[in-house]
């Protein structure tokens, strides 16, 4: 079975400048999560997803970040304008049917300089 | 509101012996209890979870952890530290699908 498959895996970018970011979930898994990591902290969920419907994006600055799931599958992630602090590992997750267990893809890390 | 609290931010072990991590929670109800394990560069990866039952609850790579209610813990042991077991180990805590709740990690390092 794939796993959770996240590109790019690295990227640096000039603040102001404009990120996307792609997630492609495990087969059949309907609940779709976006991740931000900073360095030294725990992830902290930005948006998820079930299907193509937003459930939870209460954490997701909407002034720079917004997310779309278009036809309920794979996902993207995108920031406009970046800014230093949005320098961290952007992990995607999904879960199935069974929603028990969230299955995360290796992440991007992005660095704004 | 949830929160998850893991103490120690590095925890130096040398190999063979044991470790210990420690996680505490705060969650309104009774959730799903989560470690990870995450090598540098490398997405999460799931170690055990606890949903219900049996408190000692076995996961992969030797790890093992226990659940207690009275205390809102569930720490991480493993009997015998492999010099491969140096990595940051997160718990979370949630509910059936719903997004989960990192402690702030612990990072461990294994002495030859």
């Amino acid at each position: 079975e794939a796993g959770v498959a996240q590109s790019p895996r690295y990227k640096i970018i000039e603040k102001r400048q404009s990120v996307a970011f792609w997630c492609n979930p495990i087969s059949g898994h309907a609940t779709l999560y976006w991740y931000q990591q900073i360095l030294g902290q725990g992830p902290k969920l930005l948006i998820q997803f079930q299907n193509n419907g937003v459930v939870d994006d209460s954490q997701l600055p909407k002034d720079r970040f917004s997310a779309e799931r278009l036809k309920g599958v794979d996902s993207t992630l995108k920031i406009q304008p970046a800014k230093l602090e949005d320098s961290a590992v952007y992990l995607c997750a999904s879960s199935g049917p069974s929603n028990t267990e969230a299955f995360f893809g290796q992440g991007t890390r992005l660095t704004v300089v | 509101a949830q929160s998850v609290t893991q103490p120690d931010i590095h925890i130096t072990v040398s190999e063979g012996a044991s470790l210990e991590l420690r996680c505490n929670y705060s969650y309104g109800a009774t959730p799903y209890l989560f470690w990870y394990v995450q090598s540098p560069g490398q997405g999460l990866q799931l170690l055990l979870k606890y949903f219900s039952g049996d408190t000692l609850v076995q996961g992969i790579k030797g790890f093992e952890a226990e659940f207690k209610r009275s205390q809102s813990s569930f720490n991480l042991r493993k009997p015998s530290v492999h010099w491969s077991d140096a990595a940051e180990y997160f718990c979370a805590v949630g509910l059936a699908g719903d997004k989960l709740t990192f402690g702030g990690g612990t990072r461990v390092l294994v002495k030859p």
